[in-house]
């Protein structure tokens, strides 16, 4: 089967560290996409990753080990505007059919 | 910047309606595609299509058809609306690439559905 899983929510603090896991069983795979969604908006791309190893944009990094079926998205330096859903996506077939977790919610305190 | 639009932002429709919801996009992608997305179930792939003309059922097709007889539009259609297709429905679309690795998908804002 497919499935993908995410914490459902996380809470962390203004200028902070936070690390968000997904682990993946998907029939195929060609690459992983992490999304974020403020509520009400549209998700919008953070960061892909198809090979093994960390990929860092900024405050922003991400994570892949296919053999273990397993990434996380790392957000430093926590400020409150990134308080959102964080989705993680498989990409299944070589045209670009995505398949989603269920979303993290990422709530950043003072 | 790529630009993807729904036709509207919210929309309450009666059960038995026939419903059509619009995507354009502005930047030539061939891919687009259509989700929904319910609090506890994530986004889920509802149709998608690769060319003109062209579409394949996604992962929950069952009550939806879709058309594209331009590239820059794909339509989403309820035959018959029920209360279980109140959700957000989004759009996306991306650029197909050879070879095709990196193509992000560009979503529209959504449209929010309420049947009644």
């Amino acid at each position: 089967g497919q499935n993908i899983d995410q914490p459902t929510e996380m809470t962390a603090t203004e200028g902070a560290i936070v690390q968000i896991n997904c682990t993946y069983q998907t029939s195929g795979f060609n690459g992983l996409f992490w999304y974020q969604q403020h509520a009400g908006e549209a998700p919008t791309f953070l960061s892909y990753n198809v090979l093994d190893g960390l990929e860092e944009k900024g405050r922003f990094s991400s994570f892949l080990s296919r053999s273990k079926g397993y990434s996380y998205l790392l957000l430093k330096e926590l400020q409150m505007k990134d308080s959102a859903s964080y989705l993680c996506a498989v990409k299944r077939g070589s045209q670009g059919n995505l398949i989603f977790g269920k979303g993290t919610k990422l709530s950043v305190k003072p | 910047d790529v630009k993807v639009t729904q036709s509207s932002r919210y929309l309450v429709k009666r059960t038995g309606e026939k419903v059509f919801l619009e995507c354009v996009q502005d930047m030539d992608h061939e891919n687009m595609f259509w989700y929904r997305q319910d609090p506890g179930l994530g986004l889920r792939l509802i149709y998608f299509s690769y060319d003109v003309k062209m579409k394949e059922k996604g992962d929950i097709p069952e009550g939806y058809s879709v058309s594209r007889e331009k590239k820059e539009r794909f339509s989403l259609i309820l035959e018959s609306a029920s209360t279980n297709q109140t959700s957000m429905y989004l759009c996306a679309s991306s650029l197909a690439r050879v070879p095709a690795l990196r193509e992000t998908q560009y979503f529209g804002p959504g449209t929010r559905l309420l049947v009644l």
